[in-house]
C-alpha cells in the first residue's frame, strides 16, 4: 500500500524557518515525481512546489520562489520542504501528493495524498 | 498566471445528477484532474487526464474536457457525495487548482 507520512510542522514567528519531511513506503520512490500542496484555514488547495523523481527539475509556485526549496533524498525515501522566511499567509495544513510519472507536471494527477502538517505563522 | 474558475456552491437532491465546471483559457488543450475533499480529510484524487477514474472510484463518477470548461459529473448522487470539489491542470509545469465548489446534497 501507498503512504505518504508528513511531520515537522509546528508554530514558528514570521521571517523564520522550517523543514517539512514527508517519508514515502509502498512504491519505488525514485521512479515518481512529488509535489506539496497546502491549503490555508478556510482556503481552497494551492500548489506549492515539485521536484522530478530524479531531482533534476524543481518547480515553484511564485508565492514561494527565492525563500522555498523542495529536495528529495531517494536512498531514504523522503522528500522535504524547506521554507526560510516565512510570513503569515504561508500558514497552512501542508501536503505531499505522488504524481504519476517521473518528470513532474504529471497529467495523470496527484495520487495519493499524505494525511497533512500544519505550518503556523505568528508571533 | 493561469487561473481555473470554479462555482463556489452547488446543490444537487438525492439521485440525481450534479455538474461542477471548471474553466480557464484552452483548457481543452491541458489534462485535468478533479479531487475530492471531505470535511477534516485529505483530498482524494477522482479523475484524472479529463474522463480517467482511478480504481475504487465509483463509476457515478466522470468527467470532460473541452473548449474553456471541463466538467465533473456525478450521476445518481449520495448523501456521501457532499464535500468540496477541486479541479487541477499543470501551466508550464506549474500546478493550478480552481478555487473550489463545495457540492450539497439536499
Amino acid at each position: 500500500e501507498v503512504q505518504l507520512l508528513e511531520s515537522g510542522g509546528g508554530l514558528v514567528q514570521p521571517g523564520g524557518s522550517l523543514r517539512l519531511s514527508c517519508a514515502a513506503s509502498g512504491f519505488t520512490f525514485s521512479t515518481y515525481a512529488m509535489s506539496w500542496v497546502r491549503q490555508a484555514p478556510g482556503k481552497g488547495l494551492e500548489w506549492v512546489s515539485g521536484i522530478s523523481g530524479n531531482a533534476f527539475g524543481t518547480y515553484y509556485a511564485d508565492s514561494v520562489k527565492g525563500r522555498f526549496t523542495i529536495s528529495r533524498d531517494n536512498s531514504k525515501n523522503t522528500l522535504y520542504l524547506q521554507m526560510n522566511s516565512l510570513r503569515a499567509e504561508d500558514t497552512a495544513v501542508y501536503y505531499c501528493g505522488k504524481e504519476d510519472c517521473s518528470g513532474g507536471g504529471c497529467p495523470m494527477g496527484f495520487d495519493p495524498w499524505g494525511q497533512g502538517t500544519l505550518v503556523t505563522v505568528s508571533s | 498566471s493561469y487561473d481555473l474558475t470554479q462555482p463556489p456552491s452547488v446543490s444537487v437532491s438525492p439521485g440525481q445528477t450534479a455538474s461542477i465546471s471548471c474553466s480557464g483559457d484552452k483548457l481543452g488543450d491541458k489534462h485535468v484532474s478533479w479531487y475530492q475533499q471531505r470535511p477534516g480529510q485529505s483530498p482524494v484524487l477522482v479523475i484524472y487526464q479529463d474522463i480517467e477514474r482511478p480504481s475504487g472510484i465509483p463509476e457515478r463518477f466522470s468527467g470532460s474536457n473541452s473548449g474553456n470548461t471541463a466538467t465533473l459529473t456525478i450521476s445518481g448522487t449520495q448523501a456521501m457525495d457532499a464535500a468540496d470539489y477541486y479541479c487541477q491542470t499543470w501551466d508550464t509545469s506549474t500546478g493550478v487548482f480552481g478555487g473550489g465548489t463545495e457540492l450539497t446534497v439536499l
